[in-house]
């Protein structure tokens, strides 16, 4: 599987928007991008995933460059509830978590 | 709540007993995995399942470490012996294969003191 680059660390204000970039430049034709996260002392939540064209639920839109070499994902109004370690995973099959970006929404 | 339930929640032993831990998957999903989460550290892949059978298992998982789905439903993953090292949130997932989409549903996890 594809390796990914996140940040290790952010800050958001509460009630704006959270941009969480993932680098993923060796990405696979056939990999898909996805996002989890884990709130403290829970299991990890699937967000979203996509190929190649944005994406968007009712938790978040992920956003992929044209050449696929990277994402972000995209919280339009951030909560104190979305404090959180934020997984990009790029595979075809098997999910390998990486040690994410822990984002913490300030009040 | 995932759909996904896993038992005990909390489990402390001491170091060389057998401790034995299950996985209710989500009903209809057909495959299953296993995960290890140490503090500060994301989730390690153990081993997964796609029915009844084992498809995959890590070099993480010991001679010590054994995983069962017998009826393609629930899971069981034992820990022989345990070690002060086999401390850790031990997490199960499952997913349905269909096409390409794999999103897995975690449960709450199992989190395994040895003393």
């Amino acid at each position: 599987d594809a390796k990914t680059t996140q940040p290790p660390s952010m800050d958001c204000a509460e009630g704006r928007a959270a941009n969480l970039p993932c680098n993923h430049s060796t990405i696979s034709g056939n990999e898909y991008v996805y996002w989890y996260r884990q709130i403290h002392s829970q299991g990890p939540q699937y967000i979203i995933h996509g190929l190649k064209n944005n994406e968007t639920n009712e938790m978040a839109s992920l956003i992929i460059t044209e050449d696929r070499k990277s994402s972000t994902l995209i919280l339009p109004h951030a909560t104190l509830r979305d404090t959180a370690v934020y997984y990009c995973i790029v595979t075809y099959d098997k999910v390998i978590f990486g040690p994410g970006t822990s984002l913490s929404v300030i009040p | 709540d995932t759909g996904v339930s896993q038992n005990p929640r909390h489990k402390i032993t001491k170091r060389g007993q057998n401790v034995t831990f299950r996985c209710d998957p989500i009903s209809e999903h057909n495959r299953l995995y296993w995960y290890r989460q140490t503090l500060g550290q994301g989730p390690e892949f153990l081993t997964y399942f796609q029915n009844e059978a084992q498809l995959e298992k890590s070099r993480l998982l010991s001679d010590r470490f054994s995983a069962e789905r017998p009826k393609g439903s629930f899971s069981t993953l034992e820990i022989q012996r345990t070690e002060q090292g086999d401390s850790a949130m031990y997490l199960c997932a499952s997913s349905l294969l269909a096409g390409y989409s794999y999103e897995q549903y975690f449960g709450p996890g199992t989190r395994l003191t040895v003393t």
